[in-house]
């Protein structure tokens, strides 16, 4: 099956710094990456995405590489707010009807005002 | 539109005893998934539903472990009886079945302890 690993497991960045959270998967089929935010007390919620047959996305201060032959991801977040802090989740899974997501362990972000 | 909703949010209960979580997808999503997150742990894939039918349950732990979806709209998962290393944040999530990336929306979780 997949396994995606996620590091680092805890992150602090002083407020405008930038955020880079780095995950390695397992499986080659898998060409399906979210990746997800969770806040204090709420649910996961999607950033971002990327899929397989782009290498990089970007969405204002977050952006998303993906480098298929290492198989590894990247998410990117420039010019860090107080509101970034939060638990991020990388995952990989096959695209389709039927997705089964692997995550990664999450990343607890710190940004420090 | 209403999100995914679980209920309780929270259960404390003693080993031994039984518990039931349930989950309420958005309004259509036939695709229903229960995750579990143990502290400081990754977010894992408990099983997965399209409709009625369970579609993939490989991540089930033993068989303490049971969920339904009877109709294929709201779920239940029951742990009986309850161990202590049950204890985490239980997620359900749902997405549409049509399409090819589908995003999966997140309830806000039951978080469980069993002491």
């Amino acid at each position: 099956g997949e396994n995606v690993e996620q590091h680092p497991s805890t992150l602090s960045v002083q407020e405008g710094d930038s955020a880079v959270i780095k995950c390695t998967y397992s499986d080659s089929a898998s060409n399906y990456f979210p990746w997800y935010k969770q806040e204090l007390g709420k649910r996961p919620q999607l950033i971002i995405d990327i899929r397989s047959n782009v290498g990089e996305k970007k969405d204002q201060r977050i952006a998303v590489t993906l480098n298929k032959t290492a198989k590894h991801f990247s998410l990117h977040i420039t010019e860090t707010q107080p509101e970034d802090s939060a638990v991020y989740f990388c995952a990989a899974s096959r695209a389709g009807g039927y997705q089964k997501v692997t995550f990664g362990i999450g990343t607890k972000l710190q940004v420090i005002p | 539109e209403a999100g995914v909703t679980q209920f309780p949010s929270h259960s404390v209960i003693e080993k031994g005893q039984t518990v039931t979580l349930r989950c309420d997808p958005i309004s259509g999503h036939d695709n229903l998934y229960w995750y579990r997150r143990v502290m400081g742990k990754e977010i894992k894939f408990l099983l997965h539903f399209v409709k009625e039918s369970k579609q993939d349950e490989s991540g089930m732990p033993n068989n303490r472990f049971l969920a339904e979806r009877t109709g294929g709209t709201y779920s239940t998962l029951k742990v009986q009886p309850a161990e202590l290393e049950d204890s985490g944040v239980y997620f359900c999530a749902s997405s549409e079945l049509a399409g090819v990336y589908n995003e999966q929306f997140f309830g806000p979780g039951t978080r469980l302890t069993v002491l």
